[in-house]
């Protein structure tokens, strides 16, 4: 089955930017989405398709896929970004969603 | 607007079964698939499927075949999702999630409900 790796933690300052990676085989290939998750509430997509952001989402969050790894790209970072963020694509070979394991994002 | 709004956390003992609805409003109901996502304490997010809201077909992740059921009453606009000889592995926040197609035509999950925390406890 299809394996989407994240690293566990990504820490940068405010108003720095922090960029997520999301590696898989041949990622290039597939649509990535991105959904943003805060400490005891739902998903929030944040960015789909692999760089497009739903109403209500500053340009601040922008995505890039390109080889075996997909990047969300936050710019500008301010503390209410701190969030775990997750990666998803279709596998069409075995008909099933995947998410990634997860990055926690710690803003300094 | 779009809302799915769960039903409340569930205390229940291992073998028994429990029942988690996610009532639909602000959309037509059969035009969007309903999945099923799964966060267990400390872990991630883990799909658990989905049912087709127009045709009834539902489609199960691994891991998630035999004991869960996908259903739901399209009168009430209401999704349901089953799960029978609980275990205290499947203590875990359940969310109902819409399926939405982009532009591109791919679909990904644009609406989520507010979670429905199972505990499985003796």
């Amino acid at each position: 089955s299809y394996v989407l790796t994240q690293p566990p933690s990504v820490s940068v300052a405010p108003g720095q930017t922090a960029r997520i990676p999301c590696g898989g085989n041949n990622i290039a290939s597939k649509s990535v989405h991105w959904y943003q998750q805060k400490p005891g509430q739902a998903p929030v997509p944040v960015v789909y398709d692999g760089g497009d952001r739903p109403s209500g989402i500053p340009e601040r969050f922008s995505g890039s896929n390109s080889g075996n790894t997909a990047t969300l790209t936050i710019s500008r970072v301010e503390a209410g970004d701190e969030a775990d963020y997750y990666c998803q694509v279709w596998d069409s070979s075995s008909d099933h969603y995947v998410f990634g394991a997860g990055t926690k994002v710690t803003v300094l | 607007q779009v809302q799915l709004v769960q039903s409340g956390s569930e205390l229940k003992k291992p073998g028994a079964s429990v029942k988690v609805s996610c009532k639909a409003s602000g959309y037509s109901f059969t035009s969007y698939a309903i999945n099923w996502v799964r966060e267990a304490p400390g872990q991630g997010l883990q799909w658990m499927g989905w049912i087709n809201t127009n045709t009834g077909n539902p489609l199960y992740g691994k891991g998630f075949t035999g004991r869960f059921v996908f259903s739901f009453d399209t009168s009430v606009r209401t999704a349901y999702l089953q799960i029978s000889s609980l275990k205290a592995e499947d203590t875990a926040v359940y969310y109902c999630v819409r399926e939405g197609m982009a532009a591109k035509g791919t679909y990904y999950f644009d609406h989520w409900g507010q979670g429905t925390l199972v505990t499985v406890s003796a």
